[in-house]
């Protein structure tokens, strides 16, 4: 159980479009969700924290107009990257916490990823 | 910010030797989290340890948390070609709703030579 999915796995878009992140909770209703930035070699750094229902709560430094998030439902939230550049060009992965996961003590669950291409 | 710092930052060795991977970091915490990362994929968590645990087994995996020194070790034994990958440690700092928020450490990049 617990499984979080990401949609879609891999995007290459050109600059100055925009692109969208699906992040669902497949067996569990997600509570909250925290959407999470990866350069290649480098560590996972927060970008936000989205409770269902409510606005999102972003880390410093990270443009909330820029980085749309949105947690319409208890299973799904999306991240919209707007009006991308190449140095948005990453690994967004989103992480889940919520009811009846099977955790004991608010286990982040990890989605697969999605690399962002921007040309 | 980070909160953690790892090192080394990247390790090589033999299959069947040990590797360790140490983190430090620097505000008080409630539990401590190390994940595994294979290249391009998402996270697996390995284990977690609790503020008030100094060591903790599973499987093949030791992980050790020192409070007074903000440090944790994660001691893989036995490596094995599969145990490739990187390794990053992760504190949990509590939201005001009741969720962790995980702050990741540098990370180890992990490879185990046949």
């Amino acid at each position: 159980g617990a499984v979080v999915s990401q949609h879609p796995s891999w995007v290459i878009c050109k600059s100055g479009t925009s692109v969208k992140i699906e992040c669902r909770s497949l067996d569990f209703q997600a509570t909250t969700m925290f959407w999470y930035r990866q350069f290649p070699k480098q560590s996972l750094m927060l970008m936000a924290t989205s409770n269902e229902g409510s606005k999102a709560t972003y880390e410093q430094g990270v443009e909330k107009d820029k980085f749309l998030i949105n947690h319409a439902s208890l299973t799904l939230s999306t991240l919209t990257v707007t009006s991308a550049h190449p140095e948005d060009s990453s690994f967004y992965i989103c992480s889940a916490i919520g009811i009846s996961s099977g955790s004991s003590y608010n286990e982040q669950f990890f989605g697969p990823g999605t690399r962002l291409t921007v040309l | 910010s980070q909160q953690g710092e790892e090192d080394p930052q990247a390790l090589s060795i033999q299959e069947g030797e040990n590797a360790t991977m140490n983190c430090s970091y620097k505000t008080s915490i409630n539990n401590l989290q190390w994940y595994r990362q294979n290249s391009g994929r998402g996270l697996v968590h390995l284990i977690l340890i609790r503020s008030n645990e100094r060591e903790k087994h599973s499987g093949r995996l030791r992980v050790t948390l020192d409070t007074s020194k903000k440090s944790s070790s994660l001691l893989i034994t036995a490596s094995r070609a599969a145990d490739t990958a990187s390794y990053f440690c992760a504190t949990a700092l509590f939201l005001i709703q009741g969720a962790q928020k995980l702050v990741f450490g540098q990370g180890t990049r992990l490879t185990i030579n046949p």
